[in-house]
């Protein structure tokens, strides 16, 4: 059974501190790693991928991917008000976009405080 | 680029009955995934179909099922609903579902309450 873990929170972060959240998985076979951002009542959005052990950034993201601890971090530096939404961490058996099916964690609050 | 259409965006029917929802994927999308969210459970995949073939399912009784049209236009059916069945069901299409920077877009989703 694939597992995908996540503090469910909530986290809260003063305005311009960086939010680090967290997500451990199960299954040692997992190839790709992707991390959601979903707002209340809205659908969830990709905001970062990644496929190797270590750390992708994309502006004020980085993702941090550790196949050895089954490990896999998101920190968002600067943290801005419209940065409180749920986070998603999803991970994929396959090396590509994930339509052979993400088993998702149950995603982190995030609340960024003004 | 119109985004990845579902309707209804709401629905609400009775235990023992069937429903059909609706998905249209981003255009040049033919891969189109179906996912259930739930508190409970969050969010867990129900199947995914590229080129009106079934090519991945997940652990969901077979009530659920899905079909794709020859525009990649996807429709979910459930039939003999139950009470728990009740979730947010999201469709989300990518181009081809295999690349590795591809990204897999979801629409709004379809609210199913079942009475």
């Amino acid at each position: 059974q694939k597992e995908v873990e996540q503090n469910s929170g909530p986290l809260s972060v003063p305005e311009g501190a960086i939010a680090s959240l967290n997500c451990t998985y199960s299954d040692r076979g997992s190839q790709s790693f992707f991390w959601y951002r979903q707002y209340s009542g809205k659908s969830p959005e990709l905001i970062m991928s990644i496929y190797s052990n270590g750390d992708k950034e994309d502006g004020r993201f980085t993702a941090q991917l550790n196949k050895a601890s089954q490990y896999v971090s998101l920190l968002i530096r600067d943290s801005q008000p419209s940065d409180s939404a749920t986070y998603l961490c999803a991970v994929s058996l396959l090396s590509g976009g994930g339509a052979d099916g993400l088993t998702f964690g149950k995603g982190t609050h995030l609340i960024i405080q003004p | 680029k119109a985004g990845v259409t579902q309707t209804p965006r709401y629905l609400i029917k009775t235990r023992g009955q069937q429903v059909t929802l609706s998905c249209s994927p981003i255009s040049g999308h033919r891969s189109v995934s179906w996912y259930q969210q739930t508190p409970g459970q969050g969010l867990q995949f129900l199947f995914e179909y590229f080129s009106e073939t079934q090519r991945n399912k997940g652990n969901f009784p077979g009530r659920f099922s899905g079909r794709q049209f020859s525009n990649s236009r996807s429709e979910m059916n459930v039939s003999t609903l139950e009470l728990g069945d009740s979730a947010l069901y999201l469709c989300a299409s990518s181009y081809s579902g295999g690349g590795t920077n591809e990204k897999l877009f979801f629409g709004s989703g379809t609210q199913l309450s079942v009475l």
